[in-house]
């Protein structure tokens, strides 16, 4: 089983709509999570660190479930840029700053 | 300010060649961190180093060698390319536990 699993996509979503999706992590030590952004061929970019008690940035609003050891990451009011993948990050407690990625998922925004 | 450098951006080897990838940061980030990507895996962890003239191995060191002589410098050689290292290598630096990190911009190695 993988650490941290996320729906590969695509989640094909219409320019103004919102979009939503959500990644597993295993070790429930877990004690940082990020959602990184990555564009085609480029470098993933740190979008938003998450937080307990869930966070805002914008049009994108991160929450944190450690009960059920999942993190999510919603887009409202998508836009064309928005098109991208969503790498989901996890530090484990023991981890010397080390990050687990998960596979991404793809979202693309549609005209 | 120019973040995490990384050099070549492209290369292409023979089987068996070897060749060093070049990390140059100037956040004066402890933390260092060699990863190759492949499609559909994710990013995985080469090697990293929590301090200059540190080193340690992460989850798929074998064929890599790291060296971290000086803070702001990571570098990550291959001694005899094989085809499986075809890859996109990202190098990352951080500030440790409870941060992100910066990555620099990728090199994407051919083994053929």
């Amino acid at each position: 089983r993988k650490e941290v699993e996320q729906d590969p996509g695509p989640f094909n979503v219409p320019e103004g709509a919102t979009v939503a999706f959500n990644c597993t992590y295993s070790n429930s030590a877990s004690q940082s999570f990020f959602w990184y952004r990555q564009d085609c061929r480029k470098e993933p970019k740190l979008l938003m660190s998450v937080y307990s008690s869930g966070n805002e940035d914008g049009r994108f609003t991160a929450q944190l479930n450690r009960a059920s050891q999942y993190i999510s990451l919603l887009i409202r009011d998508s836009k064309l840029s928005d098109s991208a993948t969503y790498l989901c990050v996890v530090s484990p407690t023991d981890s010397w700053g080390k990050l687990q990625f998960g596979a991404g998922t793809q979202v693309v925004v549609t005209p | 300010n120019a973040g995490v450098t990384q050099t070549p951006k492209f290369r292409v080897l023979k089987t068996g060649q070897s060749m060093t990838l070049l990390c140059a940061q100037d956040m004066n980030h402890e933390y260092m961190y060699w990863y190759r990507q492949d499609p559909g895996m994710g990013l995985r962890l080469i090697h990293y180093s929590v301090g200059e003239g540190t080193t340690a191995k992460g989850e798929v060191p074998d064929g890599y060698n790291v060296s971290r002589l000086k803070k702001q410098n990571f570098l990550l050689g291959l001694e005899s390319a094989a085809p499986s290292q075809t890859s996109v290598y990202f190098c990352a630096s951080g500030r440790g536990q409870g941060s992100g990190y910066t990555f620099g911009s990728g090199t994407r190695l051919t083994v053929v």
